[in-house]
């Protein structure tokens, strides 16, 4: 069965502070692994894909890297409109291709 | 300009009425999909279609029933509506064949049955 795991659940820090967001995942069967951010009463909004391990995407103050068996969403010196839940997804399948994602982490960013 | 547009945004309906959403994208997306995020946030596949054909078919109840009239348009019609249908569902679209592009969201459909 396909799993993400997203961690921490949530995840409060001062203006500035860097940290990092983990996603783990059922590695069988894997067809690329994806970041999104969704605001509230908003849709998810698709940030990064990553397909190989040793991959790593940027844009802004976000950086996503992949092992074989995690990701990680580093966030350098967040501001506050950083603050959103960060999802994580799991692509498999081929004509019957899916994400399933994590639970997602909610990041607030304090000024 | 809105490249995944869902209606309504809000619903609110009583229990055992039946309901329906819709769904349309303007990117020349082939495939289409509903998500249901429950109240934990946990977003989760209900059914996909690619080209008006039904290629996913999650563990969903009967009740639940998706038509693709053509590629641009999903709608999803819920009959007999239970407490336990109240949550945000989410349309999105894609390139088959390009799955590492992701996929676009609409800005989902807050249902609540009272």
């Amino acid at each position: 069965e396909d799993q993400v795991t997203q961690s921490p659940e949530a995840l409060r820090l001062q203006e500035g502070e860097s940290s990092s967001l983990n996603c783990s995942y059922t590695v069988s069967g894997l067809r690329g692994l994806f970041w999104y951010r969704q605001d509230p009463g908003k849709g998810p909004e698709f940030l990064f894909t990553l397909y190989s391990a040793g991959e790593e995407k940027e844009k802004e103050r976000l950086k996503a890297t992949l092992t074989k068996k995690e990701s990680f969403l580093h966030i350098t010196a967040p501001k506050p409109e950083d603050s959103a839940t960060y999802l994580c997804a799991r692509g498999s399948g081929g004509s019957n291709y899916k994400l399933t994602f994590g639970k997602g982490t909610l990041l607030t960013v304090n000024p | 300009d809105t490249a995944v547009s869902q209606t309504p945004k809000y619903l609110v309906t009583q229990m055992g009425n039946d309901k329906s959403i819709k769904c349309e994208q303007n990117l020349g997306h082939d495939t289409m999909y509903w998500y249901k995020q429950d109240s934990k946030k946990f977003l989760k596949i209900m059914f996909s279609y690619n080209n008006k054909e039904l290629i996913i078919n999650e563990t969903v109840p009967n009740r639940f029933s998706p038509k693709s009239p053509d590629k641009a348009h999903l709608n999803l019609h819920i009959n007999s509506l239970e407490l336990g249908d109240s949550a945000v569902y989410f349309c999105a679209s894609s390139l088959l064949d390009r799955p590492l592009y992701g996929y676009t969201f609409g800005s989902g459909t807050r249902l609540t049955v009272v």
